[in-house]
């Protein structure tokens, strides 16, 4: 079956620090993956997502980056990070070619200070 | 999207109680549609889903209802308990880009 991993759960980050957040999909090949924000009673606006290795798209301008260094990893990051990065960062994976949902990780409350 | 800055609308329920949760979606061409719950500080869970060609579909205590006409969708908790208490979320998909796009999203509280 598939699992999708993130870490870490939670995380507090001086302004200005670097962040780098990893979330890895097992069971399945060639995922599409998503990174997603959500602020403290807000709905959840998609960040990045990618097809593929080394293919990222990005949604809204801001302050982080995604990477995508292997076919089931995805890295959130931000070489300064703001005051307004603060938030509940949720990864997810979908096959992509199926009307099926997306299955989402755990989450990673980052609190910027 | 527009909802991810809006104050999440709240329902309230008693315990034991149904519970009706309202979503209206806007593509025309979306023909999936998936209802998550959010417990704080966790992930979105599936809950159910239900195609286009269907306008009910059943799980244990929900029931998905959809309207292609009004493009309105429901969820109906039967006998609402204190675990219900969560954020839930409308998505819609389409097979032209299979991409999933959420609502709002509703906070449901339960009395005891």
């Amino acid at each position: 079956s598939q699992t999708i991993h993130q870490w870490p759960a939670t995380l507090v980050q001086p302004v200005g620090s670097p962040l780098s957040l990893e979330c890895t999909v097992e069971g399945t090949s060639n995922p599409n993956l998503y990174w997603y924000r959500q602020a403290a009673g807000r709905g959840l606006q998609l960040l990045f997502y990618s097809v593929g290795i080394g293919q990222i798209s990005s949604e809204v301008p801001q302050n982080l980056s995604a990477s995508r260094p292997q076919d089931r990893q995805f890295i959130l990051s931000s070489k300064k990070l703001l005051l307004s990065d603060s938030g509940f960062y949720l990864c997810a994976w979908s096959a992509g070619d199926r009307l099926y949902g997306y299955t989402f990780g755990s989450g990673t409350r980052l609190t910027v200070v | 999207g527009e909802s991810v800055g809006l104050h999440l609308p709240t329902l309230s329920v008693q315990e034991g109680d149904n519970s009706i949760i309202n979503c209206a979606y806007s593509n025309s061409a979306s023909d999936y549609f998936i209802w998550y719950k959010q417990e704080s500080g966790k992930g979105p869970q599936f809950i159910i889903d239900i195609r286009s060609n269907m306008d009910k579909r059943q799980g244990q205590r929900v029931t998905v209802l959809l309207n292609k006409t009004v493009k309105h969708l429901s969820l109906q908790i039967a006998a609402t308990q204190p675990g219900d208490s969560a954020v839930y979320f409308c998505a819609e998909m389409s097979s032209n880009d299979y991409k999933l796009s959420f609502g709002a999203g509703t906070t449901v509280t339960v009395r005891a």
